[in-house]
């Protein structure tokens, strides 16, 4: 299987619930990034995770955690949403040889 | 402080060629990424610098000078089809596990 794929590719939640995004990436991907993009901005990283360990972390608060699992895909968690959460969620892969990263088509979360 | 600074907005004619400047500061360098994204999509890869020099494929070159802390995405032959966002990145290997950290990128038209 190739590419990185992210789903849902839509999502409208109310202010204050939580939502759960998901990643799959490419076999032998084994380091994943979550990557936040308001509109108009670049992607502001959230974190990273390296053999399903969290290895790098952005400036988002805790409310903001995520879990790799061993056939590679992943998940980003979002508790006690806020407005300013609506934006493009980006999953990005890589292989350790590799310097370059997929990025997945995103999920752009609406909250309401 | 880390800062990724590129133009906001390029206008330029098809046929033409287009320049896209990137000028970064980071507190550590592993390469530095351009992106190209349209509307709603994921970032795709365009080219990866580690080393001085120009680096060119097919219509897209890419340059870096690391003294400078500067890079350049040079664009041949436009086609209306490169209209999109053009996103410079970094790789700042000795942080947060290799964190990319992006402008705010060029949103680059194309015009007949």
């Amino acid at each position: 299987e190739t590419g990185v794929t992210q789903s849902p590719t839509h999502l409208i939640k109310t202010r204050g619930q939580q939502v759960t995004l998901r990643c799959s990436s490419q076999s032998g991907h084994n380091t994943v990034s979550w990557y936040q993009q308001a509109l108009g901005q670049g992607p502001q990283f959230i974190f990273q995770y390296y053999r399903e360990e969290e290895n790098g972390r952005g400036n988002f608060p805790p409310r903001f955690s995520g879990l790799q699992f061993p056939n590679y895909s992943s998940e980003l968690n979002v508790n006690a949403l806020e407005l300013d959460d609506s934006a493009l969620y980006l999953c990005a892969s890589r292989d350790r040889g590799s310097a370059g990263y997929t990025f997945g088509s995103g999920t752009r979360l609406t909250v309401v | 402080g880390q800062n990724i600074d590129q133009p906001t907005e390029m206008t330029a004619t098809e046929g033409a060629i287009v320049q896209i400047n990137c000028t970064y500061q980071t507190s550590g360098f592993n390469g530095l990424f351009w992106y190209q994204q349209h509307a709603g999509e994921a970032p795709t890869f365009l080219s990866y610098n580690v080393l001085d020099g120009l680096e060119e494929k097919g219509r897209f070159s890419s340059f870096l000078s690391r003294s400078k802390g500067y890079s350049y995405l040079l664009l041949k032959e436009l086609q209306m089809k490169d209209s999109a966002s053009y996103l410079c990145a970094v790789r700042d290997l000795y942080n947060q596990g290799g964190k990319l950290i992006f402008g705010q990128g060029t949103e680059l038209s194309v015009k007949p």
